[in-house]
C-alpha cells in the first residue's frame, strides 16, 4: 500500500484558513487522494478526495501537486467544529478495494 | 435521515461468549465494511462487501466472519471472542465502493474479558 506521511499534530486560530499538508511520495498514477476527518467520539466522516486536478466542495479544497507526491487540505474558514483527526488516504486504482488510515493530523482549533 | 446504524454501541462480554454486531443502512448502498480502531495502530479493515452476497477479507479477517443476505444489513460475527479483539469497530456503507463518500455508524465498543 502507498504511504502517506502527515503532521502529527496542528493549530489554527477560529475564523482563519487552514492548511493540512500530506506527502505521499509513492503514489502510483492510478492512486486516489481522500480525506476523511473524525470528530472526538464519532465515526469518521468524508470530506473530499481527488485524483489529479483541484477540487472543491461545501466543506474543504483540495490542492494537488504537480507531480502528485503531495496534497493540501484547505479549511476556508475554521471554526470549533472542525477540531478533529484528519486523515489523508490513499486509494488503490479504480478498483482498489480498501482504505488505509493513517495516523492522521490532529487539528487544535483555539478561539 | 440517511444514516448507519450499529447496534449495541456498547458490550462487555466474556471469552468465548458468541456476539453479533448489527449494522444497517438505509442509503440502498451496495458497498459495506466493518474497521476496527487500536490505540497506534489507527483504523484497519476487518471485511468488505462489494454487494449482496459478495464478501471479501480486508486487512485484520482473523476472528471475524460476515455475512451479506440483504442490502441493507451486514453484520459483524465473532464466533469465539478473545481478550485481542477489544476495541472500537466501525461499520461503513458508500453507493458503489470507495470513490464514493463513504457513510460511518456512530461505533461500537467491544470489551472482551
Amino acid at each position: 500500500d502507498a504511504k502517506t506521511t502527515q503532521p502529527n499534530s496542528m493549530e489554527s486560530n477560529e475564523e482563519e484558513p487552514v492548511h493540512l499538508p500530506c506527502n505521499h511520495s509513492t503514489i502510483s498514477g492510478t492512486d486516489y487522494i481522500h480525506w476523511y476527518r473524525q470528530l472526538p467520539s464519532q465515526g469518521p466522516e468524508y470530506v473530499i478526495h481527488g485524483l489529479t486536478s483541484n477540487v472543491n466542495n461545501r466543506m474543504a479544497s483540495l490542492a494537488i501537486a504537480e507531480d502528485r507526491k503531495s496534497s493540501t487540505l484547505i479549511l476556508h474558514r475554521a471554526t470549533l467544529r472542525d477540531a478533529a483527526v484528519y486523515y489523508c488516504i490513499l486509494r488503490e486504482g479504480e478498483y482498489g478495494n480498501k482504505l488505509v488510515f493513517g495516523a492522521g493530523t490532529i487539528l487544535r482549533v483555539k478561539s | 435521515e440517511a444514516q448507519v446504524t450499529q447496534n449495541p454501541r456498547y458490550l462487555i462480554t466474556v471469552t468465548g461468549k458468541k456476539l453479533t454486531v448489527t449494522c444497517s443502512q438505509n442509503m440502498n448502498h451496495e458497498y459495506m465494511s466493518w474497521y476496527r480502531q487500536d490505540p497506534g495502530l489507527g483504523l484497519r479493515q476487518i471485511y468488505y462487501s462489494m454487494n449482496v452476497e459478495v464478501t471479501d477479507k480486508g486487512d485484520v479477517p482473523e476472528g471475524y466472519k460476515v455475512s451479506r443476505k440483504e442490502k441493507r444489513n451486514f453484520p459483524l460475527i465473532l464466533e469465539s471472542p478473545s481478550p485481542n479483539q477489544t476495541s472500537l469497530y466501525f461499520c461503513a456503507s458508500s453507493l458503489k465502493g470507495l470513490n464514493q463518500p463513504q457513510h460511518f455508524g456512530d461505533g461500537t465498543r467491544l470489551s472482551i474479558l
